[in-house]
C-alpha cells in the first residue's frame, strides 16, 4: 500500500519564476492539503482540494494556486517567485468517508528560491 | 483567530520523561493530534484526542482538556532517536484543515 507520494524531492528555482509540485495521495484518499512550512516553523495551511475543486484555503495570496485530478492525485503551482517561498512543501492525504482519520504527509519538496 | 503555542526547544537526558505543553485559541475544535518530525523529514502522526483524558500508546501519551484549551505530549523512557521537533495541531470543525503551532524542538542527550 503505497503512501503519499511528492515529486520533486528538490528544486532550485530563480525569483519571478514559476514552479509545480505534485502529489499522490495514500491508496483510499480522495482529499489533498498543501502545506508550506519554512525552516524552524510548523507547517502553515495553503489549500485543501476534495471533489477537484479547492475546498479551503489558508492565508496566501493568489499565486499559489492548485488543482486535483479525477484520480485524486494533485498540483501545487507557484508564480512569480519570491525569496520568501523557499520551504518545505507538504502535501497530506486523508479520507472524506473516515473524517475521524488522521491525514498523512509526503515526504515534501525542498523548494529553493535564488 | 488561530493560535497555538508550544515551547520552542526542550532538552532532556535518555532513559527520562519529558512533557512537551500546548496551548490553543482556535475558532473551531475537532480533534488534536501530536506529530513528530525528524529534520527534513515530513510529519508522521503520534497520538490524537478529541474527548478529554489522557490516551496512551506506548511510551507516548497525550493529555487533554478542551475547557482549558491545553494538551501535552508525555515521553517517557527517553531515546537518542526520540530528538526531534513534537507539532502540536488542531483540526477544525468542517473540514479537514489542520492548523499547526510552531513545533518544539527535543534533544535527548546521552
Amino acid at each position: 500500500d503505497a503512501g503519499v507520494t511528492q515529486s520533486p524531492t528538490h528544486l532550485i528555482k530563480t525569483r519571478g519564476q514559476q514552479v509545480t509540485l505534485r502529489c499522490s495521495p495514500k491508496s483510499g484518499h480522495d482529499t489533498v492539503s498543501w502545506y508550506q512550512q519554512a525552516l524552524g516553523q510548523g507547517p502553515q495551511f495553503i489549500f485543501q482540494y476534495y471533489e477537484e475543486e479547492e475546498r479551503q484555503r489558508g492565508n496566501f495570496p493568489d499565486r499559489f494556486s492548485g488543482h486535483q485530478f479525477p484520480n485524486y492525485s494533485s498540483e501545487l503551482n507557484v508564480n512569480a517567485l519570491l525569496l520568501g517561498d523557499s520551504a518545505l512543501y507538504l502535501c497530506a492525504s486523508s479520507s472524506q468517508f473516515r473524517s475521524t482519520d488522521t491525514q498523512y504527509f509526503g515526504p515534501g519538496t525542498r523548494l529553493t528560491v535564488l | 483567530g488561530q493560535n497555538i503555542d508550544q515551547p520552542t526547544e526542550m532538552t532532556a537526558t535518555e532513559g527520562a520523561i519529558v512533557q512537551i505543553n500546548c496551548t490553543y485559541q482556535t475558532s473551531g475544535f475537532n480533534g488534536l493530534f501530536w506529530y513528530q518530525q525528524h529534520a527534513g523529514e515530513a510529519p508522521t502522526f503520534l497520538s490524537y484526542n478529541v474527548l478529554d483524558g489522557l490516551e496512551e500508546k506506548g511510551r507516548f501519551s497525550s493529555f487533554l482538556s478542551r475547557s482549558k484549551g491545553y494538551s501535552y505530549l508525555l515521553l517517557k523512557e527517553l531515546q537518542m532517536k526520540d530528538s526531534a521537533s513534537y507539532l502540536c495541531a488542531v483540526r477544525d470543525n468542517y473540514g479537514q484543515n489542520f492548523v499547526f503551532g510552531p513545533g518544539t524542538r527535543l534533544s535527548v542527550l546521552p
